[in-house]
């Protein structure tokens, strides 16, 4: 079993940069995907990109290739997802998910992270 | 990106009813789609795996099936816990993995 603890809610200006942690225990941190997926009020949920670890080289989808920057620091065994530039649209709730296979189905869940873009 | 299209995206039903959604993709998936539960306010919870795999918990009443490009999500008789939203997720291929947009079960 794997529990995942995300950073608290953020308020950000539009033009800044937000970065939200995910600090994993149980399991094999090192070895499992990380992904983030965030979820706009009311809508379904968008895949941003993930990282395993072990591999250390992150994917990323194409709608934030060059605002998003996923890490993850395997002392503490947490991830981190970096996002600049932020505009009103990336307000949602960003979530990191555990995949125990490789960008295989979700099985464990952060609480989930308010990000809130407002002037 | 292979794009998954739910239906319906909202649905009216009473408890003790059978009901069906369908997850369509844009190209085929095999069987890489899973299905995930999610309750206003709640972090989604996974149901099915690998189109019809239930996960270890979950109420037989909830069952998978499919291959390819259509494949379907079935509650046999539906518990007054079962009215959340529902969707669809494909990991054949990636980046990026994708998700349905969602039925809303009422």
């Amino acid at each position: 079993q794997v529990h995942l603890v995300q950073s608290g809610a953020e308020v950000r200006k539009p033009g800044s940069s937000v970065k939200v942690s995910c600090k994993a225990s149980g399991g094999t941190f090192s070895s499992y995907t990380i992904n983030w997926v965030r979820q706009a009020p009311g809508q379904g949920f968008e895949w941003m990109g993930g990282i395993i670890p072990i591999l250390g080289t992150p994917k990323y989808t194409q709608n934030f290739q060059g605002r998003l920057t996923i890490t993850t620091d395997e002392s503490t065994s947490t991830a981190y997802m970096d996002l600049n530039s932020l505009r009103s649209e990336d307000t949602a709730i960003y979530y990191c998910a555990v995949s125990a296979t490789y960008y295989g189905k979700f099985d464990f869940w952060g609480q989930g992270t308010l990000v809130t873009v407002s002037s | 990106a292979i794009q998954l299209t739910q239906s319906p995206s909202s649905l009216s039903a009473s408890v003790g009813d059978r009901v069906t959604i369908t997850c369509r993709a844009s190209q085929g998936v095999s069987t890489a789609l899973a299905w995930y539960q999610q309750k206003p306010g709640k972090v989604p919870k996974i149901l099915i795996y690998d189109a019809s795999t239930l996960e270890s918990g979950v109420p037989s009443r909830f069952s998978g099936s499919g291959f390819g490009t259509e494949f379907t999500l079935s509650i046999s008789s539906l518990q007054p816990e079962d009215f959340a939203t529902y969707f669809c997720q494909q990991f054949h291929s990636i980046p990026p993995l994708t998700f349905g947009q969602g039925t809303r079960l009422e």
